[in-house]
């Protein structure tokens, strides 16, 4: 399928590298933040969610950081493998709407 | 576990034209969305779907789209008329109610609309 990730914010790694992924996000009473990787062609995949209380939450090979106090928001992929090569979307979760605002993507190339 | 279908996977269109996409959702989730998805941005959600109720369409241009689902499983979104702006990836989600604090979202892969 199509690429989405045209004209979009590219970071590119060595496999086996540890990628940092950024993203602002633009309303302070969210409660929860996710990130979402989408490859080529498909939908966008849920990879893990923090809780606008928490500053840290670490998954299997992913760390995000969240840091209310600049509004931003990171994920750390460890050992970044070519399969992760994908765009990667944070988005913002209001409880009580169920409805997901998403931030720009950025495009993580990761060559072997 | 089957995810949620989409079709078709790609659609042609002239503007003025009229155009509709299909989403089936994973079996026994209640919530349904519609999202938009422009060429390098994140996806947009156009309506959701609680069983065969609209939840939220506010970002619905609802003088040219319209989505429906009947029984409260499949749904569709029609544009009538297509505009060249509408060329974007149709995204199709969907939801169960859990026990956990939100629901999660699971995408289908999309219908990609290029409207010439």
């Amino acid at each position: 399928g199509e690429s989405v990730g045209l004209h979009l914010p590219t970071l590119s790694v060595q496999e086996g590298d540890n990628s940092i992924i950024n993203c602002a996000y633009s309303n302070s009473a969210s409660d929860y933040f996710i990130w979402y990787k989408q490859e080529s062609g498909k939908g966008p995949q849920f990879i893990i969610d923090i809780r606008s209380n928490m500053d840290k939450r670490q998954g299997q090979r992913v760390t995000v950081l969240l840091n209310k106090t600049v509004k931003h928001l990171s994920l750390q992929i460890a050992a970044t493998q070519p399969g992760d090569s994908a765009v990667y979307f944070c988005a913002e979760l209001l409880l009580g709407y169920s409805t997901l605002t998403f931030g720009k993507g950025t495009m993580l190339l990761v060559s072997p | 576990e089957a995810g949620v279908a989409q079709s078709p996977r790609y659609k042609i269109i002239e503007k003025r034209q009229s155009v509709a996409f299909w989403c089936n959702p994973i079996s026994g989730h209640a919530t349904l969305y519609w999202y938009q998805q422009i060429l390098g941005q994140g996806p947009k959600l156009l309506i959701q779907f609680q069983n065969n109720g609209v939840v939220d369409d506010s970002q619905l241009p609802k003088d040219r789209f319209s989505a429906e689902r009947l029984k409260g499983v499949d749904s569709t979104l029609k544009i009538q008329p297509a505009k060249l702006e509408d060329s974007a990836v149709y995204l199709c989600a969907s939801s169960r109610i859990s026990p956990g604090p939100w629901d999660e979202q699971y995408f289908g892969p999309g219908t990609r609309l290029t409207v010439t």
